[in-house]
């Protein structure tokens, strides 16, 4: 079946300009989480929706970050006003109810000019 | 704080020279360990979760184990396909996210 997707894979942006990344989770899974990964280093911990209730958001560096599950499946992450700072590789991942595991998207690279 | 260690940081192996993975942790309680594999441009791909120590879980050359300070993951006469970054992250009790190690990238020449 069909696993997580995220778009775009790439994304170039000045500093100062707002981007959108989208995350299309596993049919079903009603856990979706976000995490950031630098280069080198492991991804690390950003937001977490159950359905549509964003209930961990502790990971978010700053206000500029965003993050959104309106219906309960696909999720948007905003960032407003990109910082050179933000330039990592953003991934999704998404859990189904019955079992613990947590299965990741391609990434989305995010490059801060 | 929750930590979460892994040695060496990069490792070159021969074809088919075992060697052994480690992932130290100090968390405040523990749900479960998982291993990922993460090749270059790719997501994290699962590999294992353990829940307790002792428990053992294997695939083809790989076979990770679980104590209650560390894991390893074992890797048995690998091949050149089995280069990649591996991730170790815990699952916290009472939290629904992973906490990640800085990964070992792993290279094995032919």
């Amino acid at each position: 079946g069909a696993g997580v997707s995220q778009s775009p894979r790439y994304k170039v942006a000045k500093r100062g300009q707002d981007v959108a990344l989208r995350c299309d989770p596993i049919s079903g899974h009603v856990s979706l989480f976000w995490y950031q990964q630098a280069l080198g280093q492991g991804p690390e911990f950003l937001t977490y929706f159950q359905n549509e209730a964003q209930l961990d958001k502790s990971g978010l560096p700053s206000d500029r970050f965003f993050a959104e599950r309106p219906e309960g499946s696909v999720s948007t992450l905003k960032i407003q006003r990109t910082q050179q700072e933000d330039s990592a590789v953003y991934l999704c991942a998404s859990r189904g109810s019955s079992y613990n595991e947590q299965f990741f998207g391609p990434g989305t690279r995010l490059t801060v000019l | 704080e929750d930590q979460v260690t892994q040695s060496p940081e990069a490792l070159r192996l021969q074809e088919g020279e075992s060697s052994s993975l480690n992932c130290s942790y100090t968390v405040s309680g523990l749900r479960g360990l998982f291993w990922y594999r993460q090749d270059p441009g790719k997501g994290p791909e699962f590999l294992f979760t353990l829940y307790s120590a002792g428990e053992e879980k294997e695939k083809e050359r790989l076979k990770a184990t679980l104590t209650k300070k560390e894991s390893f993951l074992h890797i048995t006469a690998p091949k050149p396909e089995d280069s990649a970054t591996y991730l170790c992250a815990v699952h916290l009790q009472g939290a629904q996210k992973l906490v990640f190690g800085q990964g070992t990238r792993l290279t094995i020449n032919p």
